[in-house]
């Protein structure tokens, strides 16, 4: 089965910290690539990062990094110096090689407090 | 450069009628998919096409859901006998290339059903 699990509903950061947004992963196929999208309150839903199973780095872009532990099945997204506008709620979304489709955690709601 | 438009961007409507939404890709995208979301919860898979061939369909598309995308360009997600839990947020992505490209998607239609 393919699941991804984000365990935290909601999420409060200072301006300027930063935070770790959790995701942890299940799948059969040993190839997949790990997503992290953010959706603010608008609707849109917009690609942050990506990681490859079989990336040995942890990818980065910008202020957002992902922390990636295979072995633990985790993905965790990292937000660098937050701002007001990183308000948002965020998902985890992986994509199994064999599959057409992505499969989305249940989301967290980050709320930056200045 | 233009990004996954949908149309329209809200509609209400009355239980028992049918409602047609629209999705234009991103245009040099073969990928196309439709995704559900309720209220707090990640957008869940309802059916992929590569070019305009519809290659997998969820559970969740009940036989009064159905998809075409008949060029391979433009897709429209019909729903027939429309039901109060239908009430959701319809979102369109597109994607091109492998299966680690990260998936594009469009503003979403809002359906409300009284």
């Amino acid at each position: 089965a393919q699941k991804i699990t984000q365990t935290q509903p909601g999420m409060f950061v200072q301006e300027k910290e930063a935070v770790t947004l959790d995701c942890t992963y299940d799948t059969s196929d040993p190839s997949y690539g790990l997503f992290w999208y953010k959706q603010p309150s608008s609707g849109e839903m917009i690609f942050l990062i990506y990681q490859g199973s079989y990336d040995q780095q942890n990818a980065t872009e910008g202020r957002y990094s992902l922390n990636f532990q295979k072995a633990r099945k985790s993905a965790n997204l990292v937000i660098s110096a937050s701002q007001l506008g990183d308000s948002a709620m965020y998902f985890c979304a992986m994509r199994p090689y064999n599959f057409n489709k992505f499969y989305f955690g249940s989301g967290t709601k980050l709320n930056v407090k200045p | 450069d233009t990004g996954v438009s949908q149309d329209p961007r809200h509609k209400i409507t009355k239980r028992g009628q049918n409602v047609t939404f629209r999705c234009d890709p991103i245009s040099e995208h073969n990928r196309l998919y439709w995704y559900r979301q309720t209220l707090g919860q990640g957008p869940e898979f309802l059916t992929y096409f590569q070019n305009e061939a519809q290659l997998e369909k969820s559970r969740l598309l009940s036989d009064r859901f159905s998809a075409e995308r008949p060029k391979g360009s433009f897709s429209t997600l019909e729903i027939q006998r429309t039901e109060q839990g239908d009430s959701a947020m319809y979102l369109c992505a597109s994607s091109s290339g492998t299966a680690y490209n990260e998936q594009f998607f469009g503003p979403g239609t809002r359906l409300t059903v009284l």
